[in-house]
């Protein structure tokens, strides 16, 4: 397996603008979660899936943030509109369960203008 | 609260011992890890602890968790440039509806010099 996808590597955007972000977990993982990290913040768990569905949506800061799971193999974060505070390196990462190794992605790292 | 704090920075020489430090909230926490980010990369996992264990070793990485004080450390011994990364300390806790979630510290930087 390639590991987890995320795409694109880098995004610049124009503040007011939506921007989606991808994911395409490992396959047969039963868990998908998406974070945020920042200078200020560190790494932030925004919200994750059990079997496509949303478990813990608590840490997406607002409502401008939606994520989806569709199918078992693919997963996007929305950011509409963006603002230059949603300027960080977004992971994706997948695991068996919840108590097994979460394997990351490579990260998109966004930058709003 | 989901408090996992650590000190940001640490530099040592090469061959040198490194210790790094963490503290967490959740004593019910089942799972403790170490993951290690190099730059413009995922986390990695590095090494994890079971609760109920005071020691774990794993090559050159010494995990030790004090469960009183909710105190976790790594211990990387003969320190190599390569282990130039940040290292993030994690647990595992419960949340309302059963699952577990991960929750991160903010990380500390090693930086290895010749």
């Amino acid at each position: 397996d390639a590991g987890v996808i995320q795409s694109p590597r880098h995004e610049v955007t124009e503040m007011g603008q939506e921007v989606t972000l991808r994911c395409k977990p490992i396959s047969g993982h039963d868990y998908l979660f998406w974070y945020r990290q920042t200078m200020m913040r560190g790494l932030e768990l925004l919200i994750y899936f059990n079997n496509n569905v949303p478990i813990d949506d608590s840490g997406m800061p607002e409502d401008r943030f939606s994520a989806k799971m569709p199918n078992a193999s693919f997963s996007t974060l929305k950011i509409q509109p963006s603002e230059p505070r949603d300027s960080a390196v977004y992971f994706c990462a997948s695991s068996l369960g919840t108590y097994t190794e979460a394997f990351f992605g490579q990260g998109t790292r966004l930058t709003v203008v | 609260g989901e408090d996992v704090e650590q000190s940001l920075f640490l530099s040592v020489r090469e061959g040198d011992s490194s210790v790094i430090n963490c503290t967490y909230t959740d004593s019910s926490s089942t799972y403790l890890y170490w993951y290690k980010q190099e730059p413009g990369a995922g986390l990695q996992l590095l090494t994890y602890i079971f609760s109920n264990m005071d020691m774990k070793q794993d090559q050159r990485l010494t995990v030790l968790l004090n469960k009183k004080d909710k105190h976790l450390s790594l211990r990387i011994a003969d320190t190599q440039t390569g282990d130039s990364a940040i290292y993030f300390c994690a647990e595992s806790i419960r949340v309302n509806t059963g699952f577990q979630k991960l929750v991160f510290g903010t990380g500390t930087r090693l930086l290895v010099s010749p």
